[in-house]
């Protein structure tokens, strides 16, 4: 069954730094999205994307993060400057059609760790 | 926007016994009502889910009942086994929404064999 992949796995970067974190969603899929979890919190919504422009985002999304499909098949998060509270995992899930038509499924994720 | 609260926040019971795990959420808007499981240091996995005009769903253990007057959703896995070991997370997302799915806080489910 495909899969969505992240790298890297695991990114230690420093306070103010920026970072820029990788997805391939599914190759179909037409939705593409970004989720962070906070070590020991719940999942939360960060922005959607498709057709080439964020669909919604929610207020954690600030000017300090950016999203873009650069190719056909890379969809990835940039944060610009780094703070310790970015710390977290970063989930990246992709989908057919509108949930609930086609249930979200995430990549493995991405640890991020700022330091 | 959609708040989703989740209880219990741990959970242990005996191999073979059944868990429940309840969660409420606020806008009469939301449609759908996913389920996911989250083993340590992995990624959620969706386990079951269940859209607004159903009022239950199963899937062999695992079962989910849904009250939209009262807009509280429950999941219920009969049989435990300690796989079932995990966190799992209610969610909620909204008729016409592109995608934001609102999770609840968690319910950290211990099996003891």
């Amino acid at each position: 069954e495909p899969e969505v992949t992240q790298t890297p796995s695991h990114q230690v970067t420093q306070m103010g730094q920026e970072v820029i974190l990788r997805c391939v969603p599914i190759s179909n899929h037409l939705y593409f999205y970004w989720y962070r979890q906070i070590l020991g919190q719940k999942v939360e919504f960060l922005v959607s994307f498709y057709n080439n422009e964020i669909s919604e985002k929610s207020e954690i999304f600030d000017d300090q993060f950016s999203v873009e499909r650069p190719d056909g098949s890379n969809f990835t998060l940039k944060i610009r400057s780094t703070k310790l509270e970015d710390s977290a995992m970063y989930f990246c899930a992709s989908t057919m059609d509108r949930v609930p038509n086609s249930p979200l499924h995430f990549g493995n994720g991405t640890r991020l760790t700022v330091t | 926007g959609e708040n989703v609260e989740q209880h219990p926040s741990t959970l242990s019971v005996q191999e073979g016994d059944s868990a429940v795990i309840k969660c409420t959420y606020s806008d009469s808007a939301s449609n759908y009502f996913p389920w996911y499981k989250q083993e340590l240091g992995k990624r959620p996995q969706l386990i079951i889910d269940i859209r607004s005009n159903v009022g239950e769903k199963k899937d062999q253990r695992i079962a989910v009942t849904l009250n939209k007057t009262a807009k509280h959703f429950s999941l219920h896995i009969t049989e435990t086994q300690p796989e079932d070991s995990a966190v799992y997370f209610c969610a909620a997302s909204m008729r016409g929404g592109y995608q934001k799915v609102t999770f609840g806080t968690g319910t950290k489910l211990q099996v003891i064999p």
